[in-house]
């Protein structure tokens, strides 16, 4: 099993469309949690962080939900702009008790209009 | 307070060449990570390093690939004798020690290894 799993996509949604994603993870002991956003031929870049009370920044919304280990992001009303891949992020500690910090391949969102 | 700086940006290789990739992680990051993505494929992670330390290669090919990250100066990807197949960005990221406030990765713009 994958240490973070993601669907690949790619998501066609139209615009002012709500999508959400999904991401699972393996190791129950990790600590911490993020989305990441890149754009085609570009770095990927911090999107959110995930915290187990769940958060919001403007349309986006992440959630963590250690029980099933997953974390899901939902994006309300999308934008054209919002066409990317988005990254589900995991730190993770290993067995020399290092911090590891761990990327999903992404999901590809294309914003149709 | 810069971020992660990758350079060159751009590198052309012929077969058989020798490919040098550097980064230099944010002031006060000792962790780095090296990560190859092909067009159109996901991040593939490579390489975590702390400094003077590989603390897990997994995602390295067993040959021609190296990686350091030495007390003095940036983390380098080495590849020996490089093959067309080796055409990629390499991304560097670039977090903080365990323990020192948020543990997120930070980037670099990466470097787009041509091999002709």
């Amino acid at each position: 099993r994958k240490e973070v799993e993601q669907d690949p996509g790619p998501f066609n949604v139209p615009e002012g469309a709500t999508v959400a994603f999904n991401c699972t993870y393996s190791n129950s002991a990790s600590q911490s949690f993020f989305w990441y956003r890149q754009d085609c031929r570009k770095e990927p870049k911090l999107l959110m962080s995930v915290y187990s009370s769940g958060n919001e920044d403007g349309r986006f919304t992440a959630q963590l939900n250690r029980a099933s280990q997953y974390i899901s992001l939902l994006i309300r009303d999308s934008k054209l702009s919002d066409s990317a891949t988005y990254l589900c992020v995991v730190n993770m500690a290993n067995s020399g008790g290092y911090q590891k910090v761990t990327f999903g391949t992404g999901t590809k969102l294309q914003v149709i209009p | 307070n810069a971020g992660v700086m990758q350079n060159p940006r751009h590198l052309v290789r012929r077969r058989g060449q020798e490919a040098r990739l550097r980064c230099s992680p944010m002031k006060g990051h000792s962790h780095v990570y090296w990560y190859r993505q092909l067009p159109e494929e996901g991040l593939k992670f490579m390489v975590y390093l702390q400094k003077e330390n590989i603390i897990d290669e997994s995602g390295m090919p067993k040959e021609r690939f190296s990686a350091e990250f030495p007390k003095e100066g940036p983390s380098i990807l080495r590849i020996q004798q490089v093959v067309r197949g080796d055409s990629a960005a390499y991304f560097c990221a670039s977090s903080p020690p365990r323990g020192r406030g948020n543990t997120e990765a930070f980037f670099g713009q990466g470097t787009r290894l041509t091999v002709v």
